[in-house]
């Protein structure tokens, strides 16, 4: 059965913490990977990784791949109370000419001052 | 805001009533999905659509159904509504049509919350 696993599933650190979030994976056809933040509403798109080993970075986040282990980390360095939210990954997997896109149970940051 | 209308944003309905949930996307995305969100599950996949009149189940599916008559617009309907189906519903869309690869990222609505009482 196809299926995405993040952990941890809730963290709680304070400012200036570093943080990693983790998704392993295991599905059928991998086209690729994608993070996401969620705050109060819809989940907001961070990351997509396709490669292994090629690091994404966007400020204090980055993200990288690993295809031969099947997982993903999300790091997080000095953290702010404005990092708290539900962080998402999904794979994006399936053959022929289009793909479903699978999400795990999200991990929930808190960042307290 | 990638162009989403998801109608209606909130709505009570009791037990036993069909319930259609709209999704309007302006973007001509090629792939809309529909899932639930519910605390502890994450994100599940309800039903999908790759193309007009094309769709296929996702993990969640049983007493939902879904119809894509035109680009546009992605509809779920829950047959015969039950408590269970009280959740968070979001409807996103991927595959710009400028992009010949499926590996783009997905854009969210901004939700529909339903109760079932």
């Amino acid at each position: 059965e196809d299926k995405v696993v993040q952990s941890p599933l809730s963290l709680v650190v304070h400012e200036g913490d570093t943080v990693t979030l983790n998704c392993s994976y295991e599905v059928t056809n991998f086209r690729s990977l994608l993070w996401y933040k969620q705050e109060k509403k819809a989940p907001t798109f961070l990351f997509m990784l396709t490669s292994s080993g090629i690091e994404k970075k966007s400020g204090r986040l980055s993200s990288i791949l690993d295809k031969k282990e099947l997982f993903s980390i999300l790091n997080i360095t000095a953290t702010q109370t404005g990092d708290s939210a539900i962080y998402l990954c999904a794979v994006n997997y399936g053959g022929t000419s289009y793909g479903k896109l699978t999400f795990g149970q999200g991990t929930i940051l808190t960042v307290h001052p | 805001d990638a162009g989403i209308t998801q109608s209606p944003r909130h709505k009570v309905t009791e037990t036993g009533t069909p319930v259609t949930l709209r999704c309007h996307q302006t973007e001509n995305h090629r792939y809309m999905y529909w899932y639930r969100q519910d605390p502890g599950h994450g994100l599940r996949l309800i039903h999908y659509s790759y193309g007009v009149k094309d769709t296929d189940k996702g993990e969640v599916s049983d007493g939902y159904s879904v119809s894509r008559s035109k680009t546009e617009d992605f509809l779920l309907t829950l047959e015969s509504a039950t408590s269970s189906q009280t959740s968070v519903y979001f409807c996103a869309i991927s595959g710009r049509p400028n992009r010949t690869t499926m590996n783009t990222e997905a854009f969210f609505g901004q939700g529909t919350r339903l109760t079932v009482v």
